[in-house]
């Protein structure tokens, strides 16, 4: 059964870069069929799609996020990553990682979100 | 605010049928952009629900149904029981964004 797993630091402070990975884990990333995203969540409020990355490397992002994301795969390690950098309060929220069916754009499964705030 | 509308909330008794709707426009919903639906029960990760507009992952309950009608689609749930309680978000494609709607709760 796939299985995904955000980590990274919960606490980022104000014009810093917020850096979190994704494992996957019981299949491989480097499928044909998926991109794999991320998506979050500010706290009470709803779903904000970020961006995605196919194994390849190739990405592609929200356009409103696009000067502040880049998201990077390594296969070795069967994991994804995402940067976002310059970030303020409004970035504070609970980020997952997902598989991304590149047909149809769908997400599943999801990762069970870790919650990032930025503070000082 | 959201390309993709959602009714703040809807409300039903037990047992009853209720219909969450998503508007969009010509350029999403409207130009035939697959629509997904989301369950996420309260304080859980989000449920991929219904896909490509009237699909059911397996494991998920007949009495959750999705259609599409032009720019909108629809979320129906029959049967309407306590544990489907939930917030319940519509997603599609619009110009290279993926988009979601606002977000519904559903008070049973």
């Amino acid at each position: 059964q796939l299985q995904l797993q955000e980590s990274g630091p919960g606490l980022v402070r104000p014009s810093e870069t917020l850096s979190l990975t994704c494992t996957v884990s019981g299949g491989s990333i480097s499928s044909t069929s998926y991109d794999w995203g991320w998506i979050r969540q500010p706290p009470g409020k709803g779903l904000d799609w970020i961006g995605s990355i196919y194994y390849t490397g190739s990405t592609f992002y929200h356009p409103s996020l696009t000067s502040r994301v880049t998201m990077s795969v390594d296969t070795s390690k069967n994991q994804f990553s995402l940067k976002l950098t310059s970030v303020t309060a409004a970035d504070t929220a609970v980020y997952y990682c997902v598989r991304h069916a590149q047909d149809q754009n769908w997400f599943d499964p999801w990762g069970q979100g870790t919650l990032v705030t930025v503070s000082s | 605010q959201s390309v993709l509308t959602q009714p703040p909330s809807v409300s039903g008794a037990p047992g009853q049928r209720v219909t969450i709707s998503c508007t969009g426009s010509s350029s999403n919903i409207g130009a035939g952009h697959d629509v997904h639906w989301y369950q996420q029960l309260p304080g859980t990760v989000p449920k991929l629900l219904i896909y490509g507009d009237n699909n059911r992952p397996s494991g998920v309950p007949a009495r959750f149904s999705g259609s599409k009608s032009g720019a909108s689609a629809y979320l129906a749930i029959t049967g309407l029981q306590a544990e489907d309680e939930a917030d319940y978000y519509c997603q599609s494609y619009d110009s290279a964004a993926v988009l979601f709607g606002g977000g519904t709760k559903l008070t049973v």
